[in-house]
């Protein structure tokens, strides 16, 4: 089936060690979302990609950054994370048509000790 | 702020029974949309109705949405124990933004 993919399901990181999430999806579209959810609230969006235009939300920290090579994968990098970037990460992507929403990963759940 | 509230926060029900679930937002919108999320996993995208329209099915799931209120509500009929999950409200402000999401509701249904 048609998805979003995102490795691993689980991560556990060192403070301070930089980690790599991965998103892949075989939807073809153009648009991408990194988001960031904390227990028990809403999904906040870190940036997204529209084909390889970058687009960083302002309160995004620079800790966070986040590269497309081509339009199947996405990575989200934390270069130094701290205890409160624990979170669950969750990759979307968008076609742009049609009544469909976002299309979204099963999401990693980041835990920093 | 663009984000949507929710309420109730959390809600308790009984199989077979209705539940319905409100979203408040602040500013013009092209679009309000509802997602589902079980524990720990990603959001699943149920339903998405535009500014321009007022009502909206799909097979159990009932939305209505008032521009003049700047509200949407989310009906779910007969309901099931599976459909315990969180539900999410996300608005965006025209075609091009991105969405953004409200808090959710915590939505538990009892055998």
């Amino acid at each position: 089936d048609a998805m979003v993919i995102q490795n691993p399901r689980y991560q556990v990181t060192q403070f301070g060690k930089p980690v790599t999430l991965s998103c892949s999806q075989t939807l073809n579209h153009n648009v991408m979302y990194w988001y960031q959810q904390k227990s028990s609230q809403a999904p906040k969006l870190l940036f997204h990609y529209y084909d390889k235009d970058f687009n960083n939300e302002a309160d995004t920290p620079d800790n966070f950054q986040s590269r497309r090579p081509n339009t199947s994968f996405c990575f989200l990098d934390i270069r130094s994370p701290g205890l409160g970037d624990a979170a669950m990460y969750l990759c979307a992507t968008f076609g742009g048509t049609g009544n469909y929403g976002y299309t979204f990963g099963s999401g990693t759940r980041l835990t920093v000790v | 702020s663009q984000q949507g509230e929710e309420d109730p926060q959390a809600l308790s029900i009984q199989e077979g029974e209705n539940a319905t679930m409100n979203c408040s937002y602040k500013t013009s919108i092209n679009n309000l949309q509802w997602y589902r999320q079980n524990s720990g996993r990603g959001l699943v995208h149920l339903i998405l109705i535009r500014s321009n329209e007022r009502e909206k099915h799909s097979g159990r799931l009932r939305v209505t949405l008032d521009t003049s209120k700047k509200s949407s509500s989310l009906l779910i009929t007969a309901s099931r124990a599976a459909d315990t999950a969180s539900y999410f409200c996300a608005t965006d402000a025209n075609r091009y933004s991105t969405l953004t999401f409200g808090k959710g509701t915590m939505l538990l249904v009892s055998p």
